[in-house]
């Protein structure tokens, strides 16, 4: 059973460019999680999705960032304009049901130049 | 406001040297303690989840235990292998989906 897969694994993008992040859950789950890890800071969440639905966006940046899990296909964090306080690494998590223990990707690592 | 604090921030041990780590919370009706293992540049790993106090999961050198305050990670004889960041979180009441991840201690074990 794979676990979550994330791609791209590193991510290099100019001042004013678009970044999308994309999460495959691991199978059979349903629910997906953002978070962002800033360099020398802990884990902090993003947004929570199920399947076309955004559950909860309380800890996502209102202005250039959106997220979606289409019915078909990955999550997808979509970051538009990007700025340099915008590199860190995002982890995609993903859960069966909501309430129960997340199981994270292996991260993608933004570098915005 | 709902917060979790890992102590120490980092500790150096030699190999074999067993300790605890701790991590305490303050969340109005927990709903669960959840513990990764982060490697560098990885994500973090599930390790365990402990509901009420009292409850203990073990896993090889690795035991967690709750109270209604805080958990602790006890490393029994550990391996250089166990180097890692460790990571408490907690699910916040209103959503429990959400986590609320402490800072993480980050262990070195020394052969």
């Amino acid at each position: 059973n794979a676990g979550v897969m994330q791609n791209p694994r590193h991510l290099v993008r100019r001042r004013g460019q678009e970044a999308r992040l994309r999460c495959s859950p691991m199978k059979g789950h349903s629910h997906v999680y953002w978070y962002r890890q800033l360099p020398e800071e802990g884990l902090k969440f993003m947004v929570y999705l199920q399947k076309e639905n955004i559950i909860d966006e309380s800890g996502m940046p209102k202005e250039r960032f959106s997220a979606e899990f289409p019915k078909e296909g990955p999550s997808i964090l979509r970051i538009q304009q990007v700025v340099r306080g915008d590199s860190a690494a995002y982890f995609c998590a993903s859960s069966p049901t909501g309430g129960q223990e997340q199981f994270f990707g292996p991260g993608t690592r933004l570098t915005v130049l | 406001e709902d917060q979790v604090t890992q102590s120490p921030e980092a500790l150096r041990l030699q190999e074999g040297e067993s300790s605890s780590l701790n991590c305490s919370y303050t969340v109005s009706g927990l709903r669960g303690l959840f513990w990764y293992r982060q490697d560098p540049g990885k994500g973090p790993e599930f390790l365990f989840t402990l509901y009420s106090a009292g409850e203990e999961k073990e896993k090889e050198r690795l035991k967690a235990t709750l109270t209604k305050k805080e958990s602790f990670l006890h490393i029994t004889a550990p391996k250089p292998e166990d180097s890692a960041t460790y990571l408490c979180a907690v699910p916040l009441i209103q959503g429990a989906q959400k986590l609320v991840f402490g800072q993480g201690t980050r262990l070195t074990i020394n052969p």
